[in-house]
């Protein structure tokens, strides 16, 4: 069975703190991809990331950095020096095959207060 | 189109009727998928096309949904009979055949 796990219901931080947002997933496929989306008040989910299972490098694009590990089925999302404008809910999603539905965690709601 | 569009936004209908929700997904997007959001969850998976068929319908909750995409691109995500518990934000998305899913606005379902 796939499953995404996003302990962390809500986070609220002040602006300029550093946040981490977990995920664990399970998954009994040797192949698949793990992604984040963010979700704005707006609604529309907005891609982030997408990382394949056979790379365990670390990724970082300006104030977001991922940290993948195989050995703990954890892909963690870190956001430094938070803004207001970060405030959204984050969804790990994990998907099993190239093409293919995604199985989607239950979010963290974040909220970054000036 | 320059993203996913997804029509209507917002869709109220009584119980016991039927409707009809419409996804225009990214020009040359060959894969498409419906998923399903209620307040506070993530979107859950319904349907999944590649082309013009359902590869994977396995998320469909029952009999009273259906989707189509005949002809690979627009789909509409057909409901029969609604009930309360079919209120929720409907979400379409689109990708490449291998790349990550784009995703629309969501039409918001109101059953009551």
């Amino acid at each position: 069975a796939q499953k995404v796990t996003q302990a962390q219901t809500e986070i609220s931080v002040v602006e300029k703190e550093d946040v981490t947002l977990d995920c664990v997933y399970e998954t009994r496929d040797t192949t698949y991809y793990l992604f984040w989306y963010k979700q704005p008040p707006s609604g529309e989910l907005v891609f982030l990331i997408r990382r394949n299972s056979f790379d365990e490098q670390n990724e970082i694009s300006g104030r977001y950095s991922w940290n993948f590990q195989k050995s703990t089925s954890s892909f963690n999302f870190t956001i430094t020096a938070s803004q207001v404008v970060d405030s959204a809910v984050y969804f790990c999603a994990l998907r099993a095959n190239q093409g293919g539905k995604l199985i989607f965690g239950q979010g963290t709601e974040l909220s970054v207060k000036p | 189109g320059a993203g996913v569009s997804q029509t209507p936004s917002n869709k109220v209908t009584e119980k016991g009727k039927y409707v009809e929700l419409r996804c225009d997904p990214i020009s040359g997007h060959t894969a498409l998928y419906w998923y399903r959001q209620s307040l506070g969850q993530g979107p859950e998976f319904l349907i999944y096309f590649q082309g013009t068929g359902a590869a994977d319908d396995s998320g469909l909750p029952n009999d009273r949904f259906f989707a189509v995409r005949p002809e690979g691109s627009v789909s509409t995500l057909k409901i029969q009979r609604t009930e309360r518990g079919d209120s929720a934000v409907y979400l379409c998305a689109s990708s490449l055949r291998t790349g990550e899913a784009f995703f629309g606005q969501g039409t918001r379902l109101t059953v009551v």
